[in-house]
């Protein structure tokens, strides 16, 4: 068990639709990236908060926002979803945003759009 | 820009045999580097890392990797595998001195997909 948790563990939903998946960071971790993993992109970072602000920001879609709450779990919002986003949805923390850290990661979210 | 090549995208072996996963980067500065592993129906992990030092880095599961500057190739390596390191394995770079950048802190490679078979 890594100490990060994600839920939901599945999601099935249409196009057009907007959901929320949440992330729990490992206790005392202040860093929370997203990732995105799919059979043809392999995995492809989306963003990283740190300490409830913004740190880095990847290949994510302007349909798509984050945000980090200041009990430092994060939610990652998917907007007009399309059959394209239907992927494995990582959540990970670090105990800082140093890039030698170790990143513990979730179980991930599927999503499956239809 | 860094990246991350991993030249095999499925690589099969038999129970007790060696294996050998490579992983090259682009990178014209001084690199953190990491293999990652994820299980079946679960996140990643980290197996090892190598940050300075020692050219040989010892993991988790008897995994090791040695760091080529001059190959610039990290491979991951084990010298007898059990069916239970069937897994797809990653590896990772990282820049020590730039980070927060539009990559993340570690930029994954595609993915090596390591069946053992009995």
């Amino acid at each position: 068990d890594s100490g990060v948790t994600q839920t939901p563990k599945h999601l099935i939903t249409a196009t057009g639709q907007r959901v929320t998946l949440r992330c729990s960071p490992r206790s005392g971790d202040l860093s929370v990236y997203w990732y995105q993993q799919s059979l043809d992109q392999g995995l492809q970072f989306l963003i990283q908060y740190y300490n409830g602000e913004e740190r880095a920001k990847g290949n994510i879609l302007e349909r798509f926002s984050a945000q980090q709450f200041p009990d430092l779990h994060s939610e990652l919002n998917l907007s007009s979803l399309e059959l394209g986003d239907s992927a494995l949805y990582f959540c990970a923390s670090s105990e800082g945003d140093r890039s030698n850290e170790k990143l513990f990661f979730g179980s991930g979210t599927q999503l499956s759009v239809l | 820009a860094q990246s991350v090549t991993q030249l095999d995208s499925q690589v099969p072996v038999f129970e007790e045999a060696p294996v050998e996963l490579r992983c090259n980067y682009s990178s014209s500065v001084s690199v953190y580097l990491f293999w990652y592993v994820q299980y079946p129906n679960q996140g990643l992990q980290l197996l090892l890392k190598y940050l300075s030092g020692s050219t040989l880095v010892k993991g988790i599961n008897g995994f090791e990797a040695e760091f080529n500057k001059s190959q610039t190739s990290f491979h991951l390596r084990k010298p007898s595998v059990h069916i239970s390191d069937t897994a797809e394995y990653f590896c990772a770079v990282s820049d020590p001195l730039n980070y927060g950048g539009s990559q993340g802190n570690l930029i994954f490679g595609k993915g090596t997909k390591l069946s053992v078979k009995p």
